[in-house]
């Protein structure tokens, strides 16, 4: 069993749906959650960091974690075609380790 | 920007020869980690250094080897290059302590081996 499990996608919402991205752990010890986005053969970039369980707003993310479920999720509200990206998850416990990505395509 | 510097950039080279990675971790990390990201692949970590030291490894080849110096740069060193050594290779820092959840990544350099 992985570490971190996400779906790859690929995801296709219209312009302005809520997107939801979600990842689920198996090691209770994570303490850090962290959602990068990647765009076509670039460097992720941080987009959402939380420690320990409850919600994170910024703009139109929210980030979720529910350590009880070990799942995390991405909210992503009034979806921009510039949103189209992979979106990582990462947790942290001493060590990194990343979902795969989910591939999201928003359509004009 | 993330404040991580990677060079070069783009890197096109020929199977068998050698190349050096470099990386400039954010003002004031002391941790770099390196990761391969083989196309359309998720993130493969290699290995990690804190303050100097090898901290952690992962799935690093035998024939990759990498070090971090006084002043905090760190350097990849790919040898003996294949085809399949063809990936982004990205270099990450970390804050301050060591069990900070922050990481941030750098724009990555593109090795294409012919």
């Amino acid at each position: 069993q992985k570490e971190v499990e996400q779906d790859p996608g690929p995801l296709s919402v219209p312009e302005g749906a809520i997107v939801s991205l979600n990842c689920t752990y198996s090691n209770s010890a994570f303490q850090y959650f962290m959602w990068y986005r990647q765009y076509s053969r670039k460097g992720p970039e941080l987009l959402m960091y939380t420690y320990s369980s409850g919600n994170k707003e910024d703009g139109r993310f929210t980030a979720q974690v529910d350590k009880s479920s070990k799942y995390i999720s991405l909210f992503i509200r009034d979806s921009q075609p510039s949103d189209s990206a992979t979106y990582l998850c990462a947790m942290s416990f001493n060590k990194f380790y990343f979902g795969s990505g989910t591939k999201l395509n928003v359509k004009p | 920007d993330s404040g991580v510097t990677q060079t070069p950039k783009h890197l096109i080279t020929a199977t068998g020869q050698r190349v050096t990675l470099r990386c400039s971790p954010r003002s004031g990390d002391l941790s770099v980690y390196w990761y391969q990201q083989s196309l359309d692949q998720g993130l493969q970590f290699l290995i990690q250094y804190y303050n100097g030291e090898e901290r952690a490894k992962g799935n690093i080849l035998e024939r990759f080897s990498a070090q971090q110096f006084p002043d905090l740069h760190s350097e990849l060193n790919l040898s003996s290059l294949e085809l399949g050594d063809s990936a982004l290779y990205f270099c990450a820092s970390s804050g301050r302590t060591q069990n900070t959840g922050e990481l941030f990544f750098g724009e990555g350099s593109r090795l294409t081996v012919l």
